[in-house]
């Protein structure tokens, strides 16, 4: 059980490249999160799935696109990579919205 | 607009003694809290958590505070550990999907 996977760990991407952040859970849980952290901001919600064929913006979408490609898998996609998002990328799976979050180990995401 | 807020960036605590942290916001419909911890290089994890129809909730070490009245939650840990050194993020929800997390406080045990 391996819980909340994600990959890459690091990666360091061009302005204006693109790139997905792939995030798997194995736990059967139907929401599933991306949230970026930086200095001073906290975890800030990018994008969330309720549950298998939906997903919604959270507070900072700008920049991102998201697919719950099925129940276990939700990626992030960066379609022009810009220095402001320079940051970790956290993603999150729950049972419900009422549980606790399981997190995954994050990726390290830098924009020259 | 900041709806949760941890208004100390960083805490120093003696080994053995008391560590709280604290945490205010300002939506009141917020109605479920939960308090998670970061060691660096890892994701957040789940500590203890609070429904808005209790004022205290306990779980070993852990006691999580809630005064509604205030919007005010504070997280006691006694006895404080060189392995609680951490960071810790509050964090709220209001029955939709979504959790709102504070900006974090750094907790540092020393011995």
């Amino acid at each position: 059980n391996a819980g909340v996977t994600q990959t890459p760990k690091f990666q360091v991407l061009k302005t204006g490249q693109s790139m997905t952040l792939q995030c798997a859970q194995d736990m059967n849980h139907n929401s599933m999160y991306w949230y970026r952290q930086d200095p001073g901001m906290g975890l800030r919600l990018i994008y969330y799935s309720a549950s298998e064929g939906t997903t919604d913006k959270g507070e900072v979408p700008n920049g991102y696109n998201v697919s719950r490609l099925n129940k276990r898998e939700f990626s992030l996609r960066l379609e022009s990579a810009a220095p402001s998002q320079t940051s970790v990328y956290f993603c999150a799976s729950t049972l419900t919205p009422r549980d606790e979050q399981y997190f995954g180990p994050g990726t390290r995401l830098t924009v020259t | 607009d900041q709806q949760v807020k941890q208004n100390s960036p960083s805490l120093s605590v003696q080994e053995g003694r008391i560590s709280i942290l604290n945490c205010d916001y300002t939506n009141s419909m917020f109605d479920y809290f939960l308090w998670y911890k970061k060691y660096p290089a890892e994701g957040p994890t789940f500590l203890i958590s609070i429904s808005s129809i209790k004022d205290k909730n306990e779980d070993g070490r852990f006691t999580v505070f809630l005064n509604k009245s205030a919007k005010h939650l504070s997280l006691h840990i006694v006895p404080s550990q060189p392995g609680d050194s951490a960071v810790y993020f509050c964090a709220a929800s209001d029955n939709t999907d979504k959790l709102i997390f504070g900006t974090g406080t750094r907790l540092q045990v020393f011995p």
